[in-house]
C-alpha cells in the first residue's frame, strides 16, 4: 500500500494568483496522477507525471495553467497558475502501486481543497 | 479508448432492500475495474476491484460487483441496504498500456428509512 500526504489541506485564494500544491508518498512510486474533483462532480484526471519525465496531460488541461513536478520517486507538485473562481475544486494527487498477485491498485491523498474568491 | 458509463446519476432504494448500481465499460482488452465509495465531505474509499481472478468479487461492507464479459458490465451489489450506505459510489477503470485510472460521472445512492 501507500500512504499519501498533501499540503496544504485547504486554502483560500484572490483571483490571477497561483498555488502550489504538494503530495508526498511514504513510498517510491513509478506513476503519480493529479485530479481535480469540482463541487458535486467525478474525478477528472488532469495528468500522469513520471519521475525523469515530462507530464502527460489529459485534453482540456494545458502545462501552463497546471505545470508539475516530479523531482522523485515520493514527491510531485501541481500548481494552479492564473487562478479564477472556476478553478475552486478539490484536488488530489494519487499513486499507481503494484501490489502481491501482480495487479495494481491506486492511492488516494486526502485531497487539497482550494477555494478561489 | 477504455472508458466507464455509470447509467443513473441517482438511485434511491428504502433502507433493507436490495442495491444495483450499474456501471459498463468499453474496453479492447481485460480490463482493471474498481468501485469507490465517497462519502459527504470524505475521502475516497476502495469498495473492491476485479483484476481477471474471480469473475464474481466480494468487497467491504456487504458489497460485490460481477464482471459480465458478454454484457460488458461490473454492476454494484449489496443484498440489503443500511442508512450508512448513502454516498457517492465511482466506477474506475485502469486503463492497458497508459495505465491511468478514469472514473465514471458518480452514482447518488440515497437509502430512505
Amino acid at each position: 500500500s501507500a500512504v499519501i500526504s498533501q499540503k496544504p489541506s485547504r486554502d483560500i485564494c484572490q483571483r490571477g494568483t497561483s498555488l502550489t500544491i504538494q503530495c508526498q508518498v511514504d513510498s517510491q512510486v513509478t506513476m503519480m496522477f493529479w485530479y481535480r474533483q469540482q463541487p458535486g462532480q467525478s474525478l477528472t484526471l488532469i495528468a500522469t507525471a513520471n519521475q525523469g519525465s515530462e507530464a502527460t496531460y489529459e485534453s482540456g488541461f494545458v502545462i501552463d495553467k497546471f505545470p508539475i513536478s516530479r523531482p522523485n520517486l515520493t514527491f510531485s507538485t501541481l500548481t494552479v497558475s492564473n487562478m479564477s473562481p472556476e478553478d475552486s475544486s478539490i484536488y488530489l494527487c494519487s499513486v499507481d502501486v503494484g501490489l502481491a498477485g501482480r495487479y495494481n491498485e491506486q492511492f488516494f491523498g486526502p485531497g487539497t481543497r482550494l477555494t478561489v474568491l | 479508448a477504455q472508458s466507464v458509463t455509470q447509467l443513473d446519476s441517482h438511485v434511491s432504494v428504502s433502507e433493507g432492500t436490495p442495491v444495483l448500481l450499474r456501471c459498463n465499460y468499453s474496453s479492447s482488452y481485460s480490463p482493471s475495474l474498481f468501485w469507490y465509495v465517497q462519502h459527504p465531505n470524505k475521502g475516497l474509499q476502495l469498495l473492491l476491484k476485479y483484476t481477471s481472478a474471480a469473475t464474481l468479487v466480494k468487497g467491504i461492507n456487504g458489497f460485490e460487483a460481477e464482471f459480465k464479459k458478454s454484457e460488458t458490465s461490473f454492476h454494484l451489489t449489496k443484498p440489503s441496504a443500511h442508512m450508512s450506505d448513502a454516498a457517492e459510489y465511482f466506477c474506475v477503470v485502469r486503463t492497458s498500456g497508459t495505465y491511468k485510472y478514469i472514473f465514471g460521472t458518480g452514482t447518488r445512492l440515497k437509502v430512505l428509512a
